[in-house]
């Protein structure tokens, strides 16, 4: 069976500019998480949802970062007005229990 | 503070010799677990290994294995028999209130970068 997918795998985008990165959890996974891994760190926590339901959105930086999952299955997170700081990789995450499955994430550089 | 501190940050083994990466994790939950993840240079994080906060044994999943010592609040990973594919970045992470339907976040370390040599 296939992984987490994300897309685009690369994204440069101008500051300012709005992005959405996608993620197509594995089937039947009912939890989903997003993660941002700057350059030499570990993941950071952003938010995960449990099917449709966002239930901890306490990582998301500003207010320019917004999540959705709208019918609990593909999930995107959108930074609106991208600064120099976002620039980082997107990790995406499922689970059906303890373990989480992670994508090849998405890399976001903000000229 | 810090709720998982990784102090390592380059490790180097030669190859076919077993070596420790180091975790000490911070937390006042008695429910949690701590899971180890590894991430090539390709990008992705791949899960090694779990322990709970209640299990009585430490965990083993092939030549991985977990020091669990909860007084501590130290989860080594342990690897055994090291292989040129084992050079990757290495990530302790902790969920707490793991068995009480708390938050399903994962914590991360910085990492520990081991290189095996030939």
């Amino acid at each position: 069976g296939a992984g987490v997918s994300q897309s685009p795998r690369y994204k440069v985008a101008k500051r300012g500019q709005d992005v959405a990165l996608r993620c197509d959890p594995i089937s039947g996974h009912v939890s989903l998480f997003w993660y941002q891994q700057a350059l030499g760190q570990g993941p950071e926590f952003l938010t995960y949802f449990q099917n449709e339901a966002q239930l901890d959105k306490s990582g998301l930086p500003s207010d320019r970062f917004f999540a959705e999952r709208p019918e609990g299955s593909v999930s995107t997170l959108k930074i609106q007005r991208t600064q120099q700081e976002d620039s980082a990789v997107y990790l995406c995450a499922s689970s059906f229990g303890l373990e989480q499955f992670f994508g090849p994430g998405t890399r976001l550089t903000v000229l | 503070a810090q709720k998982i501190t990784q102090t390592q940050p380059g490790m180097f083994v030669q190859e076919k010799e077993a070596v420790t990466l180091d975790c000490t994790y911070d937390t006042s939950d008695p429910s949690y677990g701590l899971f180890w993840y590894k991430q090539p240079s390709s990008g992705e994080m791949i899960f090694l290994i779990y322990q709970g906060s209640y299990d009585q044994q430490n965990a083993t999943e092939g030549r991985y294995s977990l020091n669990f010592q909860k007084a501590r609040k130290s989860a080594n990973l342990v690897i055994s028999a090291s292989q040129l594919g084992d050079s990757a970045m290495y990530f302790c992470a902790m969920r707490e209130g793991a068995l009480q339907g708390g938050s399903e976040k994962l914590v991360f370390g910085k990492g520990t970068k081991l290189t095996v040599n030939p």
